[in-house]
């Protein structure tokens, strides 16, 4: 069965460091998503994607978020210079067109130092 | 932002009998609503969904039902595995032009169920 994937499963990384998540989603889908869960709190919506531009933000994704389709396949979120506030589990999702379903990868757990 | 509530943080049942997950929301603009399931250290693992005209959607073990007047719907599993121990979340969907739209989670349940 397709799954969507993400690489690194753990990153650790210094304050004010740049670090790129990596996302494969589920070949046939269009819309790629974003989302995070900080240790005991909900899973926040950061970001929708959709024919090469971001559709849809949240407060969350400020100028140190950016996203890309680098090529067929990946699909990345970079943070220019992190935070210790931005360790959390970040996951990647993405949904075929006019579907409500949105599949989730395994997720990167990003521990800000 | 309390859109998308679950209010009991933990369920125990004993195997075979039902297991009843509680989801309530605020906003009458979600047009979907989604349950997940996530182990720990995996991504949440796609359930069920309804549509909100709907009243009731059924896959299996898992019934899914919508009371939009009560802005409550319901998880039900039947019978409970002892597999199906791991948190469920509810999810509804803010859709937006294009065919794009966001998740808006709950807190997420605990179930447990005990052989």
């Amino acid at each position: 069965e397709p799954e969507v994937t993400q690489t690194p499963s753990h990153q650790v990384t210094q304050m004010g460091q740049e670090v790129i998540l990596r996302c494969v989603p589920i070949s046939n889908h269009l819309y790629f998503y974003w989302y995070r869960q900080i240790l005991g709190q909900k899973v926040e919506f950061l970001v929708s994607f959709y024919n090469n531009e971001i559709s849809e933000k949240s407060e969350i994704f400020d100028d140190q978020f950016s996203v890309e389709r680098p090529d067929g396949s990946n699909f990345t979120l970079k943070i220019r210079s992190t935070k210790l506030e931005d360790s959390a589990m970040y996951f990647c999702a993405s949904s075929e067109p006019a579907e409500e379903t949105q599949y989730f990868g395994p997720g990167t757990r990003l521990l800000v130092l | 932002d309390q859109q998308v509530k679950q209010n009991s943080p933990s369920l125990s049942v004993q195997e075979g009998r039902i297991s009843i997950l509680n989801c309530d929301y605020t906003n009458s603009m979600f047009d979907y609503f989604l349950w997940y399931k996530k182990y720990p250290a995996e991504g949440p693992t796609f359930l069920i969904s309804i549509s909100s005209i709907k009243d009731k959607n059924e896959d299996g073990r898992f019934t899914v039902f919508l009371n939009k007047s009560a802005k409550h719907l319901s998880l039900h599993i039947v019978p409970s595995q002892p597999g199906d121990s791991a948190v469920y979340f509810c999810a509804a969907r803010v859709m937006y032009s294009g065919n794009t739209g966001k998740l808006i989670f709950g807190q997420g349940t605990t179930l447990q169920v005990k052989p």
